[in-house]
Formats: C-alpha cells, structure tokens, sequence
C-alpha cells in the first residue's frame, strides 16, 4: 500500500463548480499535513496545511481525521485559476527532525468556462 | 527576495553519461533538499542536508546518485552511468532549521528536467 494515496482523477469541473478530492495515508506516526499545488511545468507550491480542527482559506477549505487516517480538499465556486495538479503531502517525524515530505501522485483538475 | 534557483533547467544526455545538477537555495536557509518526480508521479524524496552534512540520503535510489553542499549553501547533485529510468524532473527544496516540533515550510526551485536517451 502506498505511503499517500489519493483520487485518481482527473477532474473536469464547470467554472463555479465545488470540487473535493480525498487522500489517505498510512503511516500513523505521521504528524503534519498539507495541500500542494502544481501547476503544469511548475514547481510544487504550497496551498495550505491541514489541522484536525479543519481549517478554511477563502474558496478553500481542508480538513483531517486522524483516526481514518483521511485528508480531504474542499474548492467552492471553483475558478479557471484553480486548474492545477493538487498534490497530497504528508510529513513524518524521522530520526528526531520533522522534515521527510511524502507526497501522493496528484490529481489533476481543470475547469472549464 | 530570491527563490530557490536550479540549473540548467533542461538537461538532455546519452545513457551511460555522468550529469551534474546545481541547485542555489534561498540565502539564509540551512536546510536543502532533492526531490525527483517521475511523470505522472507526485515528487519522491532522494537526500536532505542540514548545513554541510547529509542528514538523510536514504531515498537515493541507488551508489550512482551522490549529492554535496560543501560550505552549506550550494548543492549540486551528482548521477553516474545514467541510465534512461533516471529521466525525471529534478526538484531541490529549502528550508530554514528544521526542529523536532515544528515543521519549516520547504520552497522547491523550478527543477530540472532530465532527459536520458
């Protein structure tokens, strides 16, 4: 089983669309949790980390359950701009430093005008 | 200020080939890392460095990768004898000091494209 395992996708969603994509992961011992954004030919980029109290950033919101082991991504009133590779990103705790990034494969959404 | 910068961005070789990777962290930052991400794949972590040392080289895939930072701030990735499974884009990371409870939000570089034919 992989380490991070997300929504295959591709997702192909209309301008205004809400769109939500879903990863689990595996290791428990795991301790911090983000989104990524890519865009095509682009480095990985930030978007959000991801606390078990869920947290909201505008059109986007993320939440955690540690004991499913689940992250989720949530885009209201999604935007052409919102078209990217959305990356679901896991970071362990190894040899005493909080630092080794596990990402999922990414799933692809493009919206549509 | 300046990101993370890499070079060449495109590196196009024959197989059998020895590359070399260069990546210029964000200045100040004390940790770096390499990452490679195959197509269709979400990036794969090769090596961290904490200052001069590797701190962690356990996702270099095999003797042929081997990566230097020897005064702390510039890293160059080194592949020998490439072989055409080694074509990847090539992303290096940076930080400032990682600690035990907190996590330093890592800023990848553009990366570079490896080509192995």
């Amino acid at each position: 089983r992989k380490e991070v395992e997300q929504d295959p996708g591709p997702f192909n969603v209309p301008e205004g669309a809400t769109v939500a994509f879903n990863c689990t992961y595996s290791n428990s011992a795991s301790q911090s949790f983000f989104w990524y954004r890519q865009d095509c030919r682009k480095e990985p980029k930030l978007l959000m980390s991801v606390y078990s109290s869920g947290n909201e950033d505008g059109r986007f919101t993320a939440q955690l359950n540690r004991a499913s082991q689940y992250i989720s991504l949530l885009i209201r009133d999604s935007k052409l701009s919102d078209s990217a590779t959305y990356l679901c990103v896991v970071n362990s705790v190894s040899g005493g430093s909080n630092y080794k990034l596990t990402f999922g494969k990414g799933t692809l959404l493009t919206v549509n005008p | 200020g300046a990101g993370v910068s890499q070079t060449p961005s495109n590196k196009v070789t024959e197989k059998g080939k020895y590359v070399e990777l260069r990546c210029d962290p964000i200045s100040g930052h004390t940790a770096l890392y390499w990452y490679r991400q195959s197509l269709g794949q979400g990036p794969e972590f090769l090596i961290y460095f904490q200052g001069t040392g590797a701190a962690d080289d356990s996702g270099l895939p095999n003797d042929r990768f081997f990566a230097v930072r020897p005064e702390g701030s510039v890293s160059t990735l080194k592949i020998q004898r490439t072989e055409r499974g080694d074509s990847a884009v090539y992303l290096c990371a940076s930080s400032d000091r990682t600690g035990e409870a907190s996590y330093n939000e890592q800023f990848f570089g553009p990366g570079t494209r490896l080509t192995v034919l």
